[in-house]
């Protein structure tokens, strides 16, 4: 596609439920962040992929959160036992490179909301 | 983690106004984005600055990336009902290299 795609759009768990949610980046794009949103605020990073490698993960807020992309395209953000606070907009971004001096092209994001 | 300051936090203007808005950093840059989100969007991509002292312009929207490496505005000119969202500045994190980071963003309300 032309775009980030994120599915689904909105999603609303029960409280200790498992989501799974998707990005499809742009195609060709070899990095790929994972981003989450609170209401209000700017966009805080959970995790990056270049290719199929997850360099940097520091920014999974517990172990409950789990990414991954394991063919370098698509990736999926697994959130394990949601809580209430994970109630947020969870952004996909890509970009064409690595490196710093690149842009990132964001999806519409997934709402996810729990109950 | 790495803190972008981004003010003002709010602008509430008439139409055909030009508008102004900033980001500073203690810490030096080599990339500035400047993004625009809108109620249940994602960020969209306005400008990239890749070099200090660059000014560049898409339509009426202009951006300039500071000579220090640290600091970045966005002017808006002439501004339309269409132009309200949340304006964000990003950066990408240095000592990582692999970590966007946004200002807290400024939201603007156009009234016709």
């Amino acid at each position: 596609g032309a775009g980030v795609s994120q599915s689904p759009r909105y999603k609303v768990a029960k409280r200790g439920q498992d989501v799974a949610l998707r990005c499809d980046p742009i195609s060709g794009h070899v990095s790929l962040f994972w981003y989450q949103q609170a209401l209000g605020q700017g966009p805080e990073f959970l995790t990056y992929f270049q290719n199929e490698a997850q360099l940097d993960k520091s920014g999974l807020p517990s172990d409950r959160f789990f990414a991954e992309r394991p063919e370098g395209s698509v990736s999926t953000l697994k959130i394990q036992r949601t809580q209430q606070e994970d109630s947020a907009v969870y952004l996909c971004a890509s970009s064409y490179k690595t490196g710093l001096n690149t842009e990132a092209f964001f999806g519409q994001g997934t709402r996810l909301t729990v109950v | 983690g790495q803190q972008l300051n981004q003010s003002p936090q709010s602008m509430f203007i008439q139409e055909g106004e030009d508008v102004s808005m900033n980001c500073t950093s203690s810490s030096i840059f080599n990339t500035w984005l400047w993004y625009k989100q809108e109620p249940g969007e994602g960020p969209v991509l306005l400008i990239a600055l890749y070099k200090a002292g660059e000014l560049t312009s898409n339509g009426r929207l202009t951006a300039q990336f500071g000579i220090t490496r640290k600091d970045s505005f966005l002017n808006i000119s002439a501004s339309i009902p269409s132009d309200v969202g949340i304006y964000f500045c990003a950066c990408w994190w240095e000592t990582s290299g692999s970590r966007l980071t946004f200002g807290e963003g400024t939201q603007l309300t156009v009234n016709p």
